[in-house]
């Protein structure tokens, strides 16, 4: 069974700061990740997913993540974050084909000025 | 790029009643469609899972015959609530896959209130 653990459940930070959201998975099959990000009352937008290739995976919005299969983590990182990038982080992961996505629990990343 | 819509963004009904969330892929022909149910602050719990012309697969917990799944189209998709009660409040959002290239695209999300 495929599982996803977001280790923080709050990131707050200051702005122009670098900000890593952590996500760490658990799957027996070949993987493929993503990351999704949520503001209030609305639904999922992408930010960006790993489906093979490098393993360092620019997304929109300025971030990006890298996938490491050793450490089975794939954290998304942005080097200096803004005040609109307040919002809810959910790291996905699928084994492909027509499978579900599991989430992570999410992370709510708090940008301060 | 793929554009889902989720209709209505929000509704109020009267416990007992039943209510119907639509959920359409406006350019591209969804193979499978998600349906998903997120309490306050929550992750998203996965609800069902449908294809289209075939009956949905629910997941464990979740009612079949209180949460109603329709997907009569490769572009719609509907999640009718049945005999609502207050314990249904939620948002509940839909995510539409083109499986061969990995990609789910999500709804808007409908906020249901049962009063």
């Amino acid at each position: 069974a495929q599982s996803v653990t977001q280790l923080d459940s709050q990131v707050p930070v200051f702005e122009e700061a670098p900000v890593e959201l952590r996500c760490n998975y658990s799957s027996s099959v070949s993987v493929y990740l993503f990351w999704y990000v949520q503001y209030p009352n609305q639904g999922l937008q992408l930010l960006l997913k790993y489906l093979s290739g490098s393993t360092l995976v620019k997304g929109i919005n300025g971030f990006e993540a890298e996938f490491n299969k050793s450490q089975t983590s794939f954290h998304l990182r942005k080097p200096s974050v803004h005040i609109s990038d307040t919002a809810e982080y959910f790291c996905a992961v699928t084994s492909g084909g027509y499978n579900k996505l599991i989430f992570g629990a999410g992370t709510r990343l708090a940008v301060h000025p | 790029g793929a554009v889902v819509s989720q209709h209505p963004s929000w509704v109020i009904c009267k416990s007992g009643t039943s209510v119907k969330i639509e959920c359409r892929s406006l350019d591209f022909q969804a193979t499978t469609m998600f349906w998903y149910r997120q309490f306050p602050k929550q992750s998203l719990m996965l609800m069902a899972t449908s294809n289209e012309g075939s009956k949905a697969t629910y997941e464990q917990g979740v009612e079949k015959d209180k949460f109603l799944i329709n997907h009569a189209s490769l572009t719609l998709s509907t999640l009718t609530v049945t005999s609502a009660h207050p314990e249904d409040s939620s948002f509940y959002i839909c995510s539409a896959s083109l499986a061969q290239e990995f990609s789910y695209t999500f709804g808007s999300g409908t906020r249901l209130t049962v009063v």
